[in-house]
C-alpha cells in the first residue's frame, strides 16, 4: 500500500517567521511530487511541484525532495496570516500511476 | 485560460438515489482525475480518464462510475446513495496523464439524507 505522511498539526507559527512542512511517502520509485494549498470550504490549489532531488524556490516557498530518504518538505518563508491553510503534500509514483494525497496539514500564522 | 468547472456545485440527494457530477477541464488538457474529500478520510483518488479510457481506478464499490466525452469534458455517476457519500467530490485535469501537474475544480458538495 503506497502512503504518503503528513503531521496533521495544527502547526503555530508568528507572522514573520519561517513555515516548515514535511511529508514522507513510502513508494521508492516515485517520480513527481507536488504541494497544494487548501482554504477552508475551498478546493486545493498548486502551489509547488518538484521532479529533482534538491530546493526549488518560488517566491517565499521552497520545495525540498530528498529521494535517497523518501522525503520532500515546503518552507514558507516571511509567513502571513493569510498563509494559514491546510497544506496538502501529492506524490506520483510509476508514470500513469495515480497521484497520493497526504492528510495534510493545518498552518496556522498568528499576527 | 478558464479553470477547471464543475456542476453543480451543491447537491442534496436521498439515501438510495443517484447522482451525475459533470466536470469541464482546462482547454486542452486531456486527463480527468476525480476525487472524494471527507473530513476523516481526506483526498482520495476515485478514478482518471484519458482520451476517454480509465487509466486508474481508487478502491470504491462499483457503485461509482464515471466516463470521459471527446472533448474531455467528464461525468462520475454514484448509484444507490448511502449517507457515507456525502462529501466534496473534486475533478482534477492535467495536460497528460497523472504523473504531470494537476488543477482542481471548486467541488462539488454532495450531501445525501
Amino acid at each position: 500500500q503506497k502512503e504518503v505522511e503528513q503531521n496533521s498539526g495544527p502547526l503555530s507559527v508568528p507572522e514573520g517567521a519561517i513555515a516548515s512542512l514535511n511529508c514522507t511517502y513510502s513508494d521508492r520509485v516515485s517520480q513527481s511530487f507536488f504541494w497544494y494549498r487548501q482554504y477552508s470550504g475551498k478546493s486545493p490549489e498548486l502551489i509547488m511541484s518538484i521532479y529533482s532531488n534538491g530546493d526549488k524556490e518560488d517566491g517565499r516557498f521552497t520545495a525540498q525532495l530528498n529521494k535517497a530518504s523518501q522525503y520532500v518538505s515546503l518552507l514558507i518563508r516571511d509567513s502571513q496570516p493569510s498563509d494559514s491553510a491546510t497544506y496538502l503534500c501529492a506524490v506520483n509514483g510509476q508514470a500513469g500511476t495515480a497521484l497520493i494525497f497526504g492528510k495534510g496539514t493545518t498552518l496556522s500564522v498568528s499576527s | 485560460k478558464a479553470g477547471v468547472t464543475q456542476t453543480p456545485r451543491y447537491l442534496i440527494k436521498t439515501r438510495g438515489q443517484q447522482v451525475t457530477l459533470s466536470c469541464s477541464p482546462i482547454s486542452g488538457h486531456r486527463s480527468v482525475s476525480w476525487y472524494q474529500q471527507t473530513p476523516g478520510q481526506g483526498l482520495q483518488f476515485l478514478f482518471e480518464y484519458f482520451s476517454e479510457t480509465q487509466r486508474n481506478k481508487g478502491n470504491f464499490p462499483g457503485r461509482f462510475s464515471g466516463r470521459q466525452f471527446s472533448n474531455s469534458r467528464s461525468e462520475m455517476n454514484v448509484s444507490t446513495l448511502e449517507l457515507g457519500d456525502s462529501a466534496l467530490y473534486l475533478c482534477a485535469s492535467s495536460f497528460e496523464i497523472s504523473s504531470y501537474e494537476q488543477y482542481f475544480g471548486p467541488g462539488t458538495r454532495l450531501t445525501v439524507t
